[in-house]
Formats: structure tokens, C-alpha cells, sequence
């Protein structure tokens, strides 16, 4: 696709209730990022996949946030059992890898705007 | 782990004037500094980034300075447009073993408004 795809775009979640939220990173984009964005802040790292390896999980909240990526292109981030203060935009990102390894410019999604009531 | 602070949280010039914002990060084994605009309601969109390699990198009406020493980097805006009013968010890559993975830890961010 021309750009990183999310949905759903907006998801209203009564609190208790598990939520799925895809990314559809570049093709060919061998990394993905997931941030999670409160309002009025700067995103804030969740995690990160080169191909389907999950190599960093180090900002996950607790173990109802949950993501993967099995066949290393689409991503899906899974919350369970959701809590108000989860109510944030869920950013994902996606990028290639430079020659070196380094990483490129990453490119952004619009974010899926999750509201837990 | 890596710790970025940005400066101002809010910031009002007049259209044409320069606009400056900057950063500090704490850990120094980062080496990827890019800067990104956010209109309201949209995704990060990247306007400039450095590595620390270079020192100042320029693009038309944007720059970006880097002090490795001191460990912060500054976002300079000339002539600025009513179109440049949005939210800027600096951010830090830590570099990690022999690679740089592209995990980024942003600032709070500035919201610029140009008035006409």
C-alpha cells in the first residue's frame, strides 16, 4: 500500500472488554513499531518486530497488552480486559533497514483512537 | 534508559519571525535525532532528522543543530508560515550493539502557532 494502514480508525470499548486493533505496515517495511499516544502527549514506545520476532516488548504497560505479528507483515495489538486509563491513540509504525542495519525514516499510521468507557 | 526533555511546551511568534525549539536527551550512546510535525487529529509526519555524525543539517526553511557534547539538538524554523502551526515532537534512538533498531523516545512536544 502507499502508506501504514490502521483499524479501526475509532473504537469505543465499555471497560472489562477485549479490544484488536491491525496495522498494515509498507510492504516491504521489515520493522513495526506500536506506540501508544495520550492526548496531549508525545507517543510513547510499546514495542518493536523486525519480520515476525518481537525483539523489544519493553513498553508494554502489563500483561493485558499483548502484540504479534506471525507471518512478519500485518500486526495486531491486543488489549484485554481494558481499563479507562488505557483510553489513548494507538500509533504503529513501520520502516526499512538501511545498509549496516540502521534503521530508516519511520513512517506512521493515523492511529486507531481507542475510548474505554 | 533514554530520557528526552523538550522546551517550550507551547511557543507564539508572528508569521516571518524564526521559531526554536530544543531538546536534551540523557543517554549518549544515542545517535539518531529525528523531528516530527503533528497536525491535530494526524499522524507524526518527519520534517527533519540528524545523526550524529553531522553537527547541523539545513533544509530549506528548516534546520537542525546537534551538540553531542552537551547531549541536545534544536529545531529552527525561518520565515514562519501560518501553515507551520501544528505540534512538534523531538525524539532520541538509542543505539543498540552494533545497530540502531529505530525505537524512538520522543519529548512532550511544543505546540507552535504562527499568527498572520
Amino acid at each position: 500500500g502507499a502508506g501504514v494502514s490502521q483499524s479501526p480508525r475509532y473504537k469505543v470499548a465499555k471497560r472489562g472488554q477485549d479490544v484488536a486493533l491491525r496495522c498494515d505496515p509498507i510492504s516491504g517495511h521489515v520493522s513495526l513499531f506500536w506506540y501508544q499516544q495520550a492526548l496531549g502527549q508525545g507517543p510513547e514506545f510499546l514495542t518493536y518486530f523486525q519480520n515476525e520476532a518481537q525483539l523489544d516488548k519493553s513498553g508494554l504497560p502489563s500483561d493485558r497488552f499483548f502484540a504479534e505479528r506471525p507471518e512478519g507483515s500485518v500486526s495486531t495489538l491486543k488489549i484485554q480486559r481494558t481499563q479507562q486509563e488505557d483510553s489513548a491513540v494507538y500509533l504503529c509504525a513501520s520502516s526499512s533497514l538501511l545498509a549496516g542495519g540502521d534503521t530508516g525514516e519511520l513512517f506512521f499510521g493515523e492511529g486507531s483512537r481507542l475510548t474505554v468507557l | 534508559g533514554e530520557n528526552v526533555e523538550q522546551h517550550p511546551s507551547t511557543l507564539s511568534v508572528q508569521e516571518g519571525d524564526s521559531a526554536v525549539i530544543k531538546c536534551t536527551y540523557s543517554d549518549s550512546a544515542s545517535n539518531y535525532f529525528p523531528w516530527y510535525k503533528q497536525e491535530l487529529g494526524k499522524r507524526p509526519q518527519l520534517i527533519i532528522d540528524i545523526r550524529s555524525n553531522v553537527g547541523e543539517k539545513k533544509d530549506q526553511r528548516i534546520a537542525v543543530t546537534l551538540n553531542k557534547t552537551a547531549k541536545h539538538f534544536s529545531l529552527h524554523i525561518t520565515e514562519t508560515q501560518p501553515e507551520d502551526s501544528a505540534v512538534y515532537f523531538c525524539a532520541a534512538s538509542p543505539f543498540v550493539g552494533s545497530s540502531n533498531t529505530g525505537k524512538l523516545i520522543f519529548g512532550q512536544g511544543t505546540t507552535l502557532q504562527v499568527k498572520p
